[in-house]
C-alpha cells in the first residue's frame, strides 16, 4: 500500500465549477500536512499547510481528519489558472522521519474555458 | 524569498558516466534532499541532509550517493550513469521541524542514453 495515495484523475471540470481532492495516508505517526501545487514541467509549491480544525485560503478549503486519516482540498470558482497537479503530502511521523515529507503522486486538474 | 537553484535544467549523459547534479539554496536551511520523480511515481527521496557533513538515505539510495561540505550546498551523486536513473531531479530546502515547509529548485532533467 502507498504511504500516500490519491485519485490520479485527470478532473476535467469547467471554469466557475467546484472540485474537490481526496488524499488518504497510512503513518497514523505522521503530524503535519500539506498541499503543494505542481505547474506543468515545474517543480513542486506550498499551496496551503493542513490544520485539524480545517483551514480556508481564498477560494481553497483544505480539511483533515485523524481518525480516517483522510485530507481533501476543495477548489471553488474553479478558474483556469488553476490547472495543475495538486500533490497531498504529509512527513514521515517522528524522530528522524519528522523532517521528512511524503509525497501522493498528485492529481492532475484541467480546467476547461 | 527563499531560492534553491539547480546547475542544469537539462543535462544529457551516456551510460557508465560520472554525474554530478548541484544545488544551492541562499536561504541558511538546515535541511536539504535530494528528490527524483518519474511519471506513475511520483517524487521519491534519494537522500537528504541535517546538517554539513551528514547525509541519510531516502527510499531509494542505491546508486547514488551525496556530498555537503557547506552549509547551502548540497551535490547529487550518480557514480556510474544508468539509463534507469532517466528521470526529473529536483532538490529541495527547509528549516527543521516537522510543519517545515520544503522549498524546490527547479529540478534538472536528466537524461542517460
Amino acid at each position: 500500500r502507498k504511504e500516500v495515495e490519491q485519485d490520479p484523475g485527470p478532473f476535467n471540470v469547467p471554469e466557475g465549477a467546484t472540485v474537490a481532492f481526496n488524499c488518504t495516508y497510512s503513518n497514523s505517526a505522521s503530524q503535519s500536512f500539506f498541499w503543494y501545487r505542481q505547474d506543468c514541467r515545474k517543480e513542486p509549491k506550498l499551496l496551503m499547510s493542513v490544520y485539524s480544525s480545517g483551514n480556508e485560503d481564498g477560494r481553497f478549503t483544505a480539511q483533515l481528519n485523524r481518525a480516517s486519516q483522510y485530507i481533501s482540498l476543495l477548489i471553488r470558482d474553479s478558474k483556469l489558472s488553476d490547472s495543475a497537479t495538486y500533490l497531498c503530502v504529509v512527513n514521515g511521523g517522528y524522530g528522524g522521519a519528522t523532517n521528512k515529507l511524503i509525497f501522493g503522486t498528485g492529481t492532475l486538474l484541467a480546467v476547461q474555458p | 524569498d527563499v531560492k534553491v537553484t539547480q546547475s542544469s535544467r537539462y543535462l544529457v549523459k551516456r551510460t557508465g558516466e560520472k554525474v554530478f547534479l548541484e544545488c544551492v539554496q541562499d536561504m541558511d536551511h538546515e535541511n536539504m534532499f535530494w528528490y527524483r520523480q518519474d511519471p506513475g511515481l511520483g517524487l521519491r527521496l534519494i537522500y537528504f541532509s541535517y546538517d554539513v557533513k551528514m547525509k541519510e538515505k531516502g527510499d531509494i539510495p542505491e546508486g547514488y550517493s551525496v556530498s555537503r561540505e557547506k552549509k547551502e550546498r548540497f551535490s547529487l551523486i550518480l557514480e556510474s550513469a544508468s539509463t534507469n536513473q532517466t528521470s526529473m531531479y529536483l532538490c529541495a530546502s527547509s528549516t527543521p521541524g516537522q510543519s517545515r515547509t520544503q522549498y524546490f529548485g527547479p529540478g534538472t532533467r536528466l537524461t542517460v542514453l
